[in-house]
């Protein structure tokens, strides 16, 4: 089946630094790809998304391109700020045989420090 | 535009008694889903309506866990009885169809002692 695979967190960053949280995945046909982030307290909130290969989604300073060849969606950002302080998911949602439920990873505890 | 709306937000109930989760969709939207996080998990569907037909529902554990959609917009899960293992969050989703965008609720925060 298909499935999402994140690294592993807790990330620690000092404040303006470059993040990278590497998303790969596994699936059977041509999924959409998405990152949520989850604020402490809160639900979980649509961060940017790419629907077909070469695609970039780019939300907030935060970018991700759909890489086919390697299959993955690697989640980065310039320079981090200690509010962007949360948890990353990384998602695929394939619609073949009419299931459409989002695929997550198990979420990247990301940390920065002022 | 108000977004996914849940109650209640947490919940704390002993073993075997019952417990239902409230969800109301973003308006117009006609796919709605159930989801379940456990701590330090991604969230795993439970099951998904169009309208008020459940689509895909292969994840509910059905013995203890129902659900329901009246009239397409609102929607009820419920478990009886609860166990300690289903402590976790319950999420809502929706998307305006099939394949859209899913945008999610602050979630049901369920301790069962």
């Amino acid at each position: 089946g298909d499935s999402v695979t994140q690294m592993e967190g807790p990330v620690t960053l000092s404040e303006e630094a470059f993040l990278t949280i590497n998303c790969t995945y596994t699936a059977t046909g041509y999924p959409s790809l998405f990152w949520y982030v989850q604020y402490p307290g809160e639900g979980l909130q649509l961060l940017l998304k790419a629907t077909k290969a070469d695609d970039k989604g780019s939300n907030k300073g935060f970018e991700a391109t759909y890489r086919k060849e390697t299959t993955s969606f690697h989640l980065e950002k310039g320079s981090v700020q200690v509010s962007d302080s949360a948890v990353y998911f990384c998602a695929l949602v394939y619609s073949g045989g009419g299931a459409d439920g989002l695929t997550f990873g198990k979420g990247t505890h990301l940390i920065i420090q002022p | 535009e108000a977004g996914v709306v849940q109650s209640p937000r947490y919940k704390i109930i002993e073993k075997k008694q019952p417990v239902a989760f409230w969800c109301n969709p973003i308006s117009g939207h006609n796919t709605l889903y159930w989801y379940l996080q456990n701590l330090g998990q991604g969230p795993e569907l439970l099951i998904r309506y169009e309208n008020e037909e459940a689509v895909d529902d292969s994840q509910l554990p059905k013995d203890r866990f129902s659900a329901e959609r009246l009239k397409g917009v609102d929607s009820t899960l419920k478990i009886q009885p609860a166990e300690l293992g289903d402590s976790a969050v319950y999420l809502c989703a929706s998307s305006p169809n099939t394949g859209e965008t899913q945008y999610f609720g602050p979630g049901t925060r369920l301790l069962v002692l």
